[in-house]
């Protein structure tokens, strides 16, 4: 079945480092990827999302390109602050009329000042 | 402003006792699923529904029923709670089921089962 794999945490970096939080992927055909955020105490909020292969989401600074050759959906920011600690999923939507996501098991990032 | 809401966001309760975890949209969506959040497991989906009167079982429905009587309400219940349901629980709701429709969550219920 389709599946999403993640990265292991915690990632630990200083303010101002270059982030990168791996995302592979299995499915069958072309599903949407995702990538929602959880900060300490509430809930999934969507972060940037690609619905095509090639198609690059951005937002506050983070950016995922769909590679389809390498079924890959990276996490990237340039340069990451205090703020941006917390829990990063990756999913994937699934083609069935289920409504599903399927998420990886989550990559918690700690950053410090 | 446009959000999932879930209720109770907190809950201890005891073995064999029922209970019902709320959730509402004011987003006019079609689509909503119940997940839930396990350490090291990611998020699992409980039961969904496509429309009023329309739901189904997600990956992991054993112990769990929904209801979706009204559009905007879909509530979560556990007939008789036992330790191993001892989760994060998040509702979520989707305008339609296109697989590129970015799925909406709630804030989240932590439920503990002693």
């Amino acid at each position: 079945g389709d599946s999403v794999t993640q990265m292991e945490g915690p990632v630990t970096l200083s303010e101002e480092a270059f982030l990168t939080i791996n995302c592979t992927y299995t499915a069958t055909g072309y599903p949407s990827l995702f990538w929602y955020v959880q900060y300490p105490g509430e809930g999934l909020q969507l972060l940037l999302k690609a619905t095509k292969a090639d198609d690059k989401g951005s937002n506050k600074g983070f950016e995922a390109t769909y590679r389809k050759e390498t079924t890959s959906f990276h996490l990237e920011k340039g340069s990451v602050q205090v703020s941006d600690s917390a829990v990063y999923f990756c999913a994937l939507s699934d083609l069935g009329n289920t409504d599903k996501l399927i998420f990886g098991t989550g990559t918690r990032l700690q950053v410090f000042p | 402003e446009a959000q999932v809401t879930q209720n109770p966001r907190y809950l201890i309760t005891v073995t064999g006792k029922k209970l019902t975890v709320t959730c509402s949209q004011n987003m006019n969506h079609e689509y909503m699923s119940w997940y839930r959040q396990d350490p090291g497991l990611g998020l699992r989906q409980i039961y969904y529904s496509m429309n009023v009167e329309v739901t189904d079982k997600g990956d992991v429905p054993e112990g769990y029923k929904v209801s979706r009587k009204e559009k905007r309400n879909f509530p979560l219940i556990l007939e008789s709670p036992s330790p191993n349901q001892t989760s994060l629980y998040f509702c979520a709701s989707r305008l339609t089921g296109s697989s590129t429709d970015t799925q909406y969550f709630g804030p989240g219920t932590r439920l503990t089962v002693l």
